[in-house]
């Protein structure tokens, strides 16, 4: 079973829909949370990152995590056609002194049609 | 302004040669991840450099797979005898410091990817 599950969608909604992204995960050393955004033969961009729980928002985009449950969200309101992408979640702890790896998520592709 | 550049962008190899796939991290950037991103899966640790020191190999599926940062700043992972396991997308990021703390998590930036087909 891997250490982040994130279900692969795909995921379609109507322009101005609110869309709703997850993952769980395993490992209980996870400090920071964050979501990635990758266009189709682009690299992944973040959108967002938490430390710990709670809630953070910017714009449009929510993102929730409830360390108890092992449990991320990430909520998109009036969705548009450009945030047609995949959405990645991605976390990772850290050591004093070194950077520290990201475990992603599989991704969800999300579809926002007209 | 000048993000992570990786080359080449697209590379078919035929089963058993050898390539050298090249990242150019952000100017200054002191951090550098190697990742690989089969299709439709999300993006899996491979190596781990601070300036030219690689801390973190763990992620280096066989000794195939060999990466070094010989003056800190470019970086090549070069693949040995590939096979069609290989065929991915190679993904470069790279990080201002070396150091994360609570309050300060340090973005990783990545680049666009090469992607490796194995024929």
């Amino acid at each position: 079973q891997k250490e982040v599950e994130q279900d692969p969608g795909p995921l379609s909604v109507p322009e101005g829909a609110i869309v709703s992204l997850n993952c769980t995960y395993s490992n209980s050393a996870f400090q920071y949370f964050m979501w990635y955004r990758q266009y189709s033969r682009k690299g992944p961009e973040l959108l967002m990152y938490t430390y710990s729980s709670g809630n953070k928002e910017d714009g449009r985009f929510t993102a929730q995590v409830d360390k108890s449950s092992k449990y991320i969200s990430l909520f998109i309101r009036d969705s548009q056609p450009s945030d047609s992408a995949t959405y990645l979640c991605a976390m990772t702890d850290f050591y004093t002194g070194t950077a520290s790896k990201l475990t992603f998520g599989t991704g969800t592709r999300l579809q926002v049609t007209l | 302004g000048a993000g992570v550049s990786q080359s080449p962008r697209y590379k078919v190899a035929k089963r058993g040669q050898d390539v050298a796939l090249r990242c150019d991290p952000i100017s200054g950037h002191v951090s550098l991840f190697w990742y690989q991103q089969a299709l439709g899966q999300g993006p899996e640790f491979l190596t781990y450099f601070q300036n030219e020191a690689q801390l973190d190999k763990s992620g280096l599926p066989s000794d195939r797979f060999f990466a070094e940062r010989p003056e800190g700043s470019v970086s090549t992972l070069k693949i040995q005898r590939t096979q069609q396991e290989d065929s991915a997308v190679y993904l470069c990021a790279s990080i201002p410091t070396g150091l994360a703390g609570p309050s300060s998590y340090n973005e990783q930036f990545f680049g666009p990817g090469t992607r490796l087909t194995v024929l």
